[in-house]
């Protein structure tokens, strides 16, 4: 498709559940950055993969939370043990390399934690 | 590190007013500037952005302006229409790293 997509577009789960949410960038772009944006609060980065650099996990919440991303492409966030305070959208972003490029977002997914 | 400061919301105005809404930042090295929007339901947009110091980014009548002496990206629009509301984010990145580090997001709620 011609833009980011993510899935699912909703979940509900169980506290301690595992899940896993699906972001596929664009086409072409080498960087891709989930966020996650909580009820009434900013924008909060998690992870940020460049190429075959080693990812930037500086912004995962805790050990909980994991990313990858296979053959440079899509990516999945899992969540283990999901607790309430784990509700939230999260964004999967994507751009090509370098500061200053448009970084272009996916719609989200809706996470609740039940 | 980098951190970007933006007015506290709501803000409320009445279709055709003027609108501006605050944005400082503090980064290091040379960043490039945001303001994304998010409507009602909808995923965020890039609204308009500048890569240095007095570039001016437009766009929907949108304007804001990179201003490196008073670290600001203020954003401006002259008559604000009911279909401009929504969650303004101002956003910065720097060097070789685009992630992007945001404001809290500033509401506005245009009213007829």
């Amino acid at each position: 498709g011609a833009g980011v997509s993510q899935s699912p577009s909703n979940k509900v789960t169980e506290k301690g559940k595992d899940v896993e949410l699906r972001c596929d960038p664009i086409s072409g772009h080498t960087a891709l950055y989930w966020y996650r944006q909580s009820l009434g609060q900013g924008l909060e980065f998690l992870i940020y993969f460049q190429g075959n650099s080693a990812p930037d996990k500086s912004g995962l919440p805790s050990d909980r939370f994991s990313a990858e991303r296979t053959g440079g492409s899509v990516s999945t966030l899992t969540i283990q043990r999901t607790q309430q305070e784990d509700s939230a959208v999260y964004l999967c972003a994507s751009s090509l390399a370098a500061a200053g490029n448009t970084i272009y977002f996916g719609e989200g997914s809706w996470l609740t934690v039940v | 590190g980098n951190s970007v400061t933006q007015m506290e919301g709501p803000v409320t105005l009445s279709e055709e007013a003027f609108l501006t809404i605050n944005c400082t930042y503090t980064a290091t090295g040379y960043p490039s500037l945001f303001w994304y929007v998010q409507y009602p339901g909808e995923g965020l947009q890039l609204l308009l952005k500048a890569t240095k110091a007095d570039d001016k980014g437009s766009n929907k009548g949108f304007e804001a302006t990179y201003r490196k002496e008073t670290t600001s990206f203020h954003l401006e629009k002259g008559s604000v229409q009911v279909s401009d509301s929504a969650v303004y984010f101002c956003a910065l990145n720097t060097g070789t790293a685009s992630k992007l580090t945001f404001g809290t997001g500033t509401r506005l709620q245009v009213t007829l």
